[in-house]
């Protein structure tokens, strides 16, 4: 199956600074790939559909200039994590879908520890 | 709305124990039902899937039946192993995006 890897894994950061997470897809070529976030011991909540080429889809609620999202190209991914605050504490995965006959499978990454602050 | 609701954690078992944890859902028409397993310190994996109704999906060990008279996709192990601990999450796709139930956590005692 495909490899989907993200760095940095874990990350401290202080209130006010940004931070980017990279999300790769080692594999095969990805014109979309999905943010989430996942708080302590709840379920993963999608952010956002990174899209190649195109402006990211938000998820209702989500802050899109606050989580900024740039699909550089078909194997790479970013979100970045502006002017971080403590709740934006948070486990930041992403994943890749597997295309063709499997489409709606999904491929995660390890995920990201973000805490600031 | 469409929505997934899965049994809470955490669900401790002994070494050999049969396992079940339910998963139900809540969705227009009939869409794929999967169970993705998270170990620790690792991201999510799939386990298994169906894709229709009185679809068995198996892997590991694990099994779970899409029941389309009572919406449910319940995860069953007969013999669970300590390597097993893990979080479990069902999940299903509606539309184009997979939806997660909360996670459930499985730990199994030697």
């Amino acid at each position: 199956g495909a490899v989907v890897s993200q760095h940095p894994s874990r990350v401290i950061c202080k209130s006010g600074t940004s931070v980017k997470i990279e999300c790769r897809s080692l594999d095969f070529q990805a014109t979309t790939m999905f943010w989430y976030r996942q708080f302590p011991k709840k379920s993963l909540m999608l952010m956002a559909t990174s899209n190649e080429g195109s402006k990211a889809t938000y998820e209702q609620g989500v802050e899109k200039d606050k989580f900024l999202i740039n699909h550089a190209s078909l194997t790479l991914s970013t979100l970045t994590v502006t002017s971080a605050h403590p709740e934006d504490s948070s486990f930041y995965i992403c994943s890749v879908p597997s295309g063709g006959d499997d489409a709606e499978t999904q491929y995660f990454g390890p995920g990201t520890r973000l805490l600031v602050l | 709305g469409n929505s997934v609701t899965q049994m809470e954690g955490p669900v401790t078992l002994s070494e050999e124990a049969f396992l079940t944890i339910n998963c139900t859902y809540t969705a227009t028409g009939y869409p794929s039902l999967f169970w993705y397993v998270q170990y620790p310190g690792e991201g999510l994996q799939l386990l298994l899937k169906a894709t229709k109704a009185d679809d068995k999906g198996s892997n590991k060990g694990f099994e779970a039946t899409y029941r389309k008279e009572t919406t449910s996709f319940h995860l069953e192990k007969g013999s669970v192993q300590v390597s097993d601990s893990a979080v479990y999450f069902c999940a299903f796709h509606p539309g184009n995006m997979l939806t997660f139930g909360g996670g459930t956590r499985l730990m199994v005692k030697p």
